[in-house]
């Protein structure tokens, strides 16, 4: 398997654009999670899906935040309007079974907002 | 909610050395996994390792589920090695599944 599948891998954009961001799970998996990366709150979940289905998304900071997962093989994570602030690392993982299990992380995708 | 506290927080190696990092976790876990963020950002799955030990070449983990606490070993240290090592849980009465991370410990070789 390709593993977790993220795009774009970079992202430049100035304030107030929108932002989408994909992922594409592991094929079978069953959970996928949205992570953040920064460096003042570290590695933080944002929500997370089972069976396509949005489980918590408690950790979504504010409502220009959103995701879908319309299907089992792909996620999006849209930004709107986007803010500087917003600027980190966006990680999606899969699981498979229950979200205990072991996660796998895609690469990343790194969000420039200037 | 579950704290997770990793230690310490940097290290310098010369290559060759060995190394022992810690993870402590507040209470009772489902889950625990050990990461390596290289210097391009990735993060790499070394260890699923909620109870127990495991090897997996030079490196090894134990987890003392009962004690609360996590080590991972790395022998015959070599610069790619270096990056960041996180220590994660899934917290055994939250939630199904999602990570909680400890701050990670930087890790550098020198050659």
């Amino acid at each position: 398997d390709a593993g977790v599948i993220q795009s774009p891998r970079h992202e430049v954009t100035e304030m107030g654009q929108e932002v989408t961001l994909r992922c594409k799970p592991i094929s079978g998996h069953d959970y996928l999670f949205w992570y953040r990366q920064t460096m003042m709150r570290g590695l933080e979940l944002l929500i997370y899906f089972n069976n396509n289905v949005p489980i918590d998304d408690s950790g979504m900071p504010e409502d220009r935040f959103s995701a879908k997962m319309p299907n089992a093989s792909f996620s999006t994570l849209k930004i709107q309007p986007s803010e500087p602030r917003d600027s980190a690392v966006y990680f999606c993982a899969s699981s498979l079974g229950a979200g205990w299990n072991e996660q796998y992380f895609g690469p990343g995708t790194r969000l420039t907002v200037t | 909610g579950i704290q997770v506290e990793q230690s310490p927080p940097d290290l310098i190696l010369q290559e060759g050395a060995n190394s022992t990092l810690r993870c402590n976790f507040s209470d009772s876990v489902n889950n625990l996994q050990w990461f390596h963020q290289n210097p391009w950002g990735q993060l790499i799955n070394l260890f699923y390792i909620p109870s127990g030990t495991k090897q997996n070449g030079r490196l090894s983990a134990t987890t003392v589920a009962t004690e609360r606490y996590s080590l991972l070993y790395i022998s015959s240290s070599q610069t790619t090695d270096s990056g960041v090592y996180f220590c994660a849980v899934v917290d055994y009465g939250g939630s199904q599944g999602n990570l909680i991370f400890g701050k990670g410990t930087k890790l550098s070789v020198k050659p």
